[in-house]
């Protein structure tokens, strides 16, 4: 079955700052790669998703992502992050029978 | 629009109880899925069913069953409840995928429950 890996486990960040998530899957088959975020005591939301085509998805909110299939990447990248941004951020891999996910990352962003 | 809805959204339960957690969806997804949330571990899949009458474990299935007798319906059974099964329990809906199992996943908005 296919697996997720997010690095970053916490990130806190300034208002303004850039944001990059890592995320590396491990599936040896065609995927279709998302991420979700999750804002405190709410259900999880889709952000962006890749099927095919071109690498770079662009989501809501200004947030983006590269797939880099010989990295087996798909790391989320914001240019300028808000305090709204604070939330978990999770990285998801679809393979022929279910989706699975990564751990997460906690985006702290202050004011 | 209700999407996919959830029942209950929070649950206290003794060690070796029972119970149903709900779950319905009124968007027509063929697949469906179960999910538990704990922290620092992400969301790990349970059960998981592609159509009526077919369902499949997922991680971690242990403790848990389900059964799909309808598109619509897909409910959580915890047999005998025990301490490590406290988590939040997310469900899920999805319409197929294009080289995927699923496309975008739909989600409720969670049942907490906590076994004592």
């Amino acid at each position: 079955a296919q697996s997720v890996s997010q690095h970053n486990h916490h990130v806190i960040l300034s208002e303004a700052a850039s944001l990059e998530l890592g995320c590396n899957y491990s599936y040896g088959g065609t995927v279709n790669l998302f991420w979700y975020v999750q804002y405190p005591g709410q259900h999880l939301q889709l952000l962006l998703k890749y099927f095919s085509g071109d690498p770079l998805v662009k989501g809501i909110k200004g947030f983006e992502a590269e797939f880099i299939k010989s990295k087996f990447s798909f790391n989320l990248r914001k240019p300028s992050v808000q305090w709204s941004d604070t939330a978990e951020y999770f990285c998801a891999v679809n393979g022929p029978n279910d989706m699975r996910f990564g751990a997460g990352t906690r985006l702290t962003v202050k004011p | 629009n209700a999407g996919v809805t959830q029942t209950p959204k929070f649950q206290v339960l003794k060690t070796g109880q029972s119970m149903t957690l709900q779950c319905a969806q009124d968007m027509n997804h063929e697949y469906m899925s179960w999910y538990r949330q704990d922290p620092g571990m992400g969301l790990r899949l349970i059960h998981y069913s592609v159509g009526a009458g077919i369902t499949d474990q997922g991680e971690v299935p242990n403790g848990y069953n389900v059964s799909r007798s309808t598109t619509e319906d897909f409910p959580l059974r915890l047999l005998s409840a025990a301490p490590s099964q406290t988590s939040v329990y997310f469900c899920a809906s999805s319409s197929p995928g294009t080289g995927g199992a699923t496309g975008e996943l739909f989600f409720g908005e969670g049942s907490r429950l906590t076994v004592l």
